[in-house]
C-alpha cells in the first residue's frame, strides 16, 4: 500500500482566517487520485475535494482548495475564511487507478480547531 | 436513498465472543469495503469486494471474515473477538471502474464503535 503522511497532528485557526494542511505521499505510479476527507465529531466521513494526478490544475471546492505538487508528491489543503463548522479531523487519502484497485490509503489525520 | 447504512452504532463484546457488523448500500455500487479507524493511524483497509461473490483481503484482514452474497450487503464477521479489535469500523462503497476517466467517490457509512473487554 502507498504511504500517506500527514505531519501535523493538530492545527488551530482563527475564524475567518486561512489554514493549510500538509500531506505527502509515496508512490511509483504516474497516475492516481488524491482526496481530502473531513470527519466531524459525528464520525461521518465527508469528501471535501479530490484531485486527479494527470490534471495539472489544482482542484477547488468553494472555500477549499489544494496545492498539488506532483514532482514533490505533495498535496496540501487550504481552508479559506475558516468557519466554526470546519472544525474536524481531516484525512488525506490516495487511490491507485489500476484495474479493480479501489483501495484508499489514508494518512493519520490532522485535527483542525477553529477559534471564535 | 439511504446511502450506506451500518448497524449497530455501538457494541461491547467480551473476549472470545463473535458478532457480525452489518453494512448495506442502496446505490447499486459494485465496490464495497471495510476499514478500521484507530487513534493516530487513520483508516486501514480490512477487506473489500468488487462485486457479489468476490472478496479480497486488505491491509489488516486477520481476525475478520467477509462474504458478499448480494450487491447490497457486505457483512463483517468477528469470529472470536480480541481487545486488539477495539476500534471504530467504517463500511464504504463506490461504483467500480472509472466512469468517464474520473475516480468515483467512496461513500462511507456512519461507523460502528466496537469495544472488546
Amino acid at each position: 500500500a502507498q504511504t500517506v503522511t500527514q505531519s501535523q497532528p493538530e492545527m488551530s485557526v482563527q475564524e475567518a482566517e486561512t489554514v493549510t494542511l500538509s500531506c505527502t505521499y509515496d508512490t511509483s505510479e504516474s497516475d492516481y487520485y488524491l482526496f481530502w476527507y473531513k470527519q466531524p465529531p459525528s464520525r461521518q466521513m465527508i469528501l471535501v475535494i479530490r484531485q486527479e494526478a494527470y490534471k495539472q490544475q489544482n482542484a477547488t471546492e468553494n472555500r477549499f482548495s489544494v496545492n498539488f505538487q506532483k514532482a514533490a508528491k505533495s498535496f496540501s489543503l487550504k481552508i479559506s475564511d475558516s468557519q466554526l463548522g470546519d472544525a474536524a479531523m481531516y484525512f488525506c487519502a490516495y487511490r491507485s487507478v489500476g484495474l479493480n484497485d479501489y483501495k484508499l490509503s489514508f494518512g493519520a489525520g490532522t485535527t483542525v480547531t477553529v477559534r471564535a | 436513498n439511504a446511502g450506506v447504512t451500518q448497524t449497530p452504532k455501538f457494541q461491547v463484546l467480551k473476549t472470545g465472543q463473535s458478532m457480525t457488523l452489518q453494512c448495506a448500500q442502496d446505490m447499486n455500487h459494485e465496490y464495497m469495503s471495510w476499514y478500521r479507524q484507530d487513534p493516530g493511524m487513520g483508516l486501514r483497509l480490512i477487506h473489500y469486494s468488487v462485486g457479489a461473490g468476490i472478496t479480497d483481503q486488505g491491509e489488516v484482514p486477520n481476525g475478520y471474515n467477509v462474504s458478499r452474497s448480494t450487491t447490497e450487503d457486505f457483512p463483517l464477521r468477528l469470529l472470536s473477538a480480541a481487545p486488539s479489535q477495539t476500534s471504530v469500523y467504517f463500511c464504504a462503497s463506490s461504483l467500480a471502474g472509472l466512469a468517464g476517466g474520473r475516480a468515483d467517490t467512496q461513500y462511507f457509512g456512519p461507523g460502528t464503535r466496537l469495544t472488546v473487554l
